[in-house]
């Protein structure tokens, strides 16, 4: 199985900060790497797939980059809103695997 | 608009089995596949398998081959996911997850969820 590999665990920031989530894959995945926004009690949100592609109604202070192993979110001006966890995703192939998840939390 | 909505929590004993279903409307389940997440307690996301909307085609992670059934009822646009033989730490939030057709150029993703259902395994 693939790992991923988010870092870091946690993260405290103030609203209005450029904050940068990077995910590290065990072996190439080329492009096919989505992020989630996970909120206690709530669903996945679908942020970003194939590495940069931002989904529909999804602000655009989100972006993502990267390719092969290594791939970052970003998000260029913190909003209140946006404090969450956050999920990198595999699915180069099965089982698709995510990592351990980023805690963006206030500071 | 898209909205996946799963059945309601469950309590079961080890040794017991649970059902979960997703309905899935605004769009039609056949042309899209179904992929089963779950969320034990303070734990990260698990992918379980996925099946196809098309043709109930399915592909099941490892870790839960011969315990998991996913199945589909078309003609009430409803996905299934069965699990056996429960074990505590199969507490979790589970979640159905609407996945696009593949396409080579983005690869799959997970662009609409259900709600989740808190699913309890305790003697």
């Amino acid at each position: 199985d693939i790992q991923m590999t988010q870092s870091p665990s946690s993260l405290s920031a103030s609203v209005g900060d450029r904050v940068t989530i990077t995910c590290r894959a065990s072996q190439s995945i080329s492009g096919y790497l989505n992020w989630y926004q996970k909120k206690p009690g709530k669903a996945p949100k679908l942020l970003i797939f194939a590495a940069s592609s931002l989904q529909g109604g999804v602000p655009s202070r989100f972006s993502g980059s990267g390719s092969g192993t290594d791939f970052t979110l970003t998000i260029s001006s913190l909003q209140p809103e946006d404090f969450a966890t956050y999920y990198c995703q595999q699915s180069t192939s099965t089982p698709y695997t995510f990592g351990q998840g980023t805690k963006l939390e206030i500071k | 608009q898209v909205q996946l909505v799963q059945s309601g929590a469950e309590v079961k004993k080890p040794g017991a089995s649970v059902k979960v279903s997703c309905k899935a409307s605004g769009y039609t389940l056949t042309s899209y596949g179904i992929n089963w997440v779950r969320q034990a307690p303070g734990q990260g996301l698990e992918w379980m398998g996925w099946i196809s909307g098309y043709n109930g085609n399915t592909n099941y992670a490892q870790k839960f081959q011969g315990r998991v059934t996913m199945t589909t009822d078309t003609s009430t646009s409803t996905a299934y996911m069965e699990l056996r033989s429960l074990r505590s730490d199969d507490t979790a939030v589970y979640y159905c997850a609407r996945e696009p057709p593949n396409d080579f150029l983005t690869g799959s993703y997970f662009d609409y969820w259900g709600q989740g259902t808190l699913v309890t395994v305790s003697s």
